[in-house]
Order: C-alpha cells, then sequence, then structure tokens
C-alpha cells in the first residue's frame, strides 16, 4: 500500500542554520505530494504542494521537490528562525475516487535563537 | 474563507465512557476526515466520509463509531474509553478534486483518568 516515510522524528537547530527534512514515498499511482506545518495548539496547514516529476513546491522560504525517481520530495530551508519551530508532515494524496491522504509521522523542529 | 469548528477542545472522560466529539465546516466540501494524532506516529485515519450519510472506515476504525448526518456535519464516538488513553483528534475536509488539499480543524485532545 501507499506511504510515506519521514527520517527524521526531531530536530533542532539555531537561528539561521539549514533545514533538511527528508520524506520518501511509497505509491501505486502518480501522486500529490504535500507538506504541511502544525503550530502548537493548531491543526495541520498546508505549506505547499507539487503534483508532476520535477516540480518545485515553496512558501515562507521552505522548497520541496518533486522526485519521481527517488520518490523523494525533501524540504529545505536555507536559513531558519525561531518561528519556524512546529511539527511538519509530509503527505500523499492519490486520487482513488476520492481524496485519499497518507501521512508521515511528522518531524518536530525546534529553532534555538 | 472557511473553517473547521471542533468542540470540545478538550475531553476528559472516564474508563469504559462513551465519549462524541463534533466537527462541523463550512467549506461546503463533500469529504470529511477524522484523524487520530499521537506522538511520535503522525495522524491515522479513523473514519471518512465522502458524502451526506456515508461512511467508510480507515485504519483505526476499531473502537469508533462515526456519523455524517448533514454535508457540514461529522462526529465521532469513542464507544468506550481506555484507562490512560491521551490523543488529539483532528477533523479535516477537503473537496472531492484531486489534488486538492485537507483543511483541518484545532483539534479535540482527549484524556481518559
Amino acid at each position: 500500500g501507499d506511504s510515506v516515510t519521514q527520517t527524521e522524528g526531531q530536530v533542532a537547530l539555531s537561528e539561521e542554520d539549514f533545514l533538511t527534512i527528508h520524506c520518501n514515498y511509497s505509491a501505486s499511482g502518480y501522486p500529490t505530494l504535500f507538506w504541511y506545518v502544525q503550530y502548537p495548539g493548531e491543526g495541520p496547514q498546508l505549506l505547499f504542494r507539487a503534483s508532476r516529476d520535477k516540480e518545485k513546491g515553496s512558501s515562507r522560504g521552505f522548497e520541496a521537490t518533486y522526485d519521481k525517481g527517488t520518490t523523494s520530495f525533501h524540504l529545505r530551508k536555507a536559513s531558519v528562525q525561531e518561528s519556524d519551530s512546529a511539527v511538519y508532515y509530509c503527505a500523499l494524496s492519490e486520487n482513488t475516487g476520492y481524496q485519499n491522504f497518507y501521512f508521515g509521522k511528522g518531524t518536530s523542529l525546534t529553532v534555538i535563537p | 474563507g472557511g473553517i473547521i469548528t471542533q468542540t470540545p477542545k478538550f475531553l476528559i472522560g472516564q474508563e469504559g465512557q462513551k465519549l462524541t466529539l463534533k466537527c462541523q465546516q463550512n467549506f461546503n466540501h463533500d469529504t470529511m476526515y477524522w484523524y487520530r494524532q499521537d506522538s511520535g506516529k503522525g495522524l491515522r485515519l479513523i473514519y471518512y466520509s465522502i458524502t451526506e450519510n456515508d461512511l467508510q472506515k480507515g485504519d483505526l476504525s476499531e473502537g469508533y463509531d462515526a456519523s455524517r448526518e448533514k454535508k457540514s456535519s461529522f462526529s465521532l464516538t469513542v464507544t468506550s474509553a481506555q484507562k490512560n488513553e491521551m490523543a488529539v483528534f483532528l477533523c479535516a475536509s477537503s473537496m472531492a478534486i484531486s489534488n486538492e488539499r485537507l483543511f483541518f480543524g484545532h483539534g479535540t485532545k482527549l484524556s481518559v483518568l
């Protein structure tokens, strides 16, 4: 079945550090890939998505590129800020007559000022 | 813009008790979802509904019932609360179109004494 794997469970960085959160997926078809961000006390919200091979999604300085060859959608940011501290979820959806979503286990990012 | 409202925000129950969580959305979305969020386990699908009066089981449906009596509302019942259980339940909705994202509520935090 479909699945999403996030390698890092927790990441701690200093402000202005470079961020990479790894996301690999397994899907039978051609899924849409998402990154969601969740701040304390809130539900996850969409950061961005990508639907085609080599498409880059980006928002608020974060970016990821859909790579069908390596089945990856790694999240990167060049210079993190304390306000980026949150939980990040990689997800995929396949259109099987309705929207069926699969989420990774989430990565908790803490940015130390 | 729309909003998803989950009630209550916090729910404290006793072991063996039947507990109901409610969700309302004003996006006019067809599809609604209930996810359970546990630390380190990500988001796991309990139930979803693709239209009024439709119910579909997710991977984690055992121990839960759901009800979709109106397009705008979707409720989840914990049939028998487990002692020391603690989790956040997230309601979400989406349009029934491929590549569309999920919109989430802020969650209901359940604690069982």
